[in-house]
């Protein structure tokens, strides 16, 4: 069974600091890999994209890809308190239609 | 509309009811999927649209579920004698490409269903 683990967390980070969240896969063929933010009791927003090894940046954001550790992350950087969330990974094997999520990991910003 | 609309936003239904959930997707946008997201988890993928087929239902947890787009536009998820493992938040999202790296970029805010 294909699975994505992410630590539940929560992860506190001081304002101002880097947040880094981190995400494995288990399915080696995995090609599409994405990030998204929940506010609680919202739905998920999708911040970024990553298809290929490395780095993306945008903004504040960058995810990193490493598919031979099979590990993906995002760091945040000069966190803010809004950017307090659950962060969902999020990940696509190129044969179908379906996102393979993770439990999410709960960031916390303390002011 | 400007954004993913969903109704409705609640619902609670008796168990052994039927309940219709609708998705009203972002105009234009030839994606469509549904997911369900219980408390604590990421969401569970159940079916993708393209336009009006319905190219992938294999997440449907049971015959109980079905879900259509007949027009291409607005979705409905139906389930039928909703039972108490039924309760989560019904997911809709739509994006606007129809290839295979296609993202769920855009989410309604979701109807959260409670069967008592």
């Amino acid at each position: 069974q294909k699975e994505v683990e992410q630590n539940s967390g929560p992860l506190s980070v001081p304002e101002g600091a880097i947040a880094s969240l981190n995400c494995t896969y288990s399915d080696r063929g995995s090609q599409s890999f994405f990030w998204y933010r929940q506010y609680s009791g919202k739905s998920p927003e999708l911040i970024m994209s990553i298809y290929s090894n490395g780095d993306k940046e945008d903004g504040r954001f960058t995810a990193q890809l490493n598919k031979a550790s099979q590990y993906v992350s995002l760091l945040i950087r000069d966190s803010q308190p809004s950017d307090s969330a659950t962060y969902l990974c999020a990940v696509n094997d190129g044969s179908n239609y379906q996102l393979i999520w993770g439990a999410g990991t709960k960031l916390i910003i303390k002011p | 509309g400007a954004g993913v609309s969903q109704s409705p936003r609640y619902k609670v239904a008796k168990r052994g009811q039927d309940v219709a959930l609708r998705c009203d997707p972002i105009s234009g946008h030839v994606s469509l999927f549904w997911y369900q997201q219980a408390l604590g988890q990421g969401p569970e993928f159940l079916t993708y649209f393209q336009n009006e087929a319905q190219l992938d239902k294999s997440g449907l947890p049971s015959d109980r579920f079905f879900a259509e787009r007949p027009e291409g536009s607005v979705s409905t998820l139906k389930i039928q004698r909703t039972q108490q493992e039924d309760s989560a938040v019904y997911l809709c999202a739509s994006s606007l490409g129809g290839d295979r790296a296609v993202v769920a970029a855009f989410f309604g805010q979701g109807t959260r269903l409670t069967v008592v």
